[in-house]
């Protein structure tokens, strides 16, 4: 079975430092990648996604993940968060071929303090 | 971009009525459309996925007779929470894609969230 972990719970940052929120799924086939933010009171946004190709995509407002096959990662990074970036963070994959349902991580929560 | 709407965006209802959720495509014709459930501080949980046109894919341990899906049109689909419980509040989510296969993007409704006294 299908199976995303995201392992940090809760992220708390400063304005202006390093994020990395990291990402291990568990399946057998070939998988879509992707990365949603959830801000306060607001629904599901894309913030990136991997289907093939160049392992490092980039995303909107300054985010990017890395694909590493070999440990079944897909680590979201922003080199330096702002307040704004407080939210929600949820790492998802389907299955390349198939039903293309999303399954989803535990989500990992972001505060950014001014 | 693509938006999707859903209505309402909060209910309370007694145990033991039914509630109806709509979630509409506004801008695309969504062949395929989610629902999620998504428990406090916990993930989305896909609920079942539905096709216009046919019957819904319910996952496993979801009841199909108590939450009633209905994607009639290629911009509606509808879940009805039958003889709703208590156990039963929750928020719950939409969501669609407009082509088929997998990878797809899906986008998402804005949730509804639905209290049983």
């Amino acid at each position: 079975a299908q199976s995303v972990s995201q392992h940090n719970h809760h992220v708390i940052l400063s304005e202006a430092a390093s994020l990395e929120l990291g990402c291990n799924y568990s399946y057998g086939g070939t998988v879509n990648l992707f990365w949603y933010v959830q801000y306060p009171g607001q629904h599901l946004q894309l913030l990136l996604k991997y289907f093939s190709g160049d392992p490092l995509v980039k995303g909107i407002k300054g985010f990017e993940a890395e694909f590493i096959k070999s440990k079944f990662s897909f680590n979201l990074r922003k080199p330096s968060v702002q307040w704004s970036d407080t939210a929600e963070y949820f790492c998802a994959v389907n299955r390349k071929t198939g039903a293309n349902n999303l399954f989803f991580g535990t989500g990992t929560r972001l505060t950014v303090i001014p | 971009g693509a938006v999707v709407s859903q209505h309402p965006s909060r209910v309370i209802c007694k145990s033991g009525t039914s509630v109806k959720i709509e979630c509409r495509s506004l801008d695309f014709q969504a062949t395929t459309m989610f629902w999620y459930r998504q428990f406090p501080k916990q993930s989305l949980m896909l609920m079942a996925t539905s096709n216009e046109g046919s019957k819904a894919t319910y996952e496993q341990g979801v009841e199909k007779d108590k939450f009633l899906i209905n994607h009639a049109s290629l911009t509606l689909s509808t879940l009805t929470v039958t003889s709703a419980h208590p156990e039963d509040s929750s928020f719950y989510i939409c969501s669609a894609t407009g082509s088929g296969g997998a990878g797809y993007e899906q986008y998402f409704g804005p949730g509804t969230r639905l209290t049983v006294t």
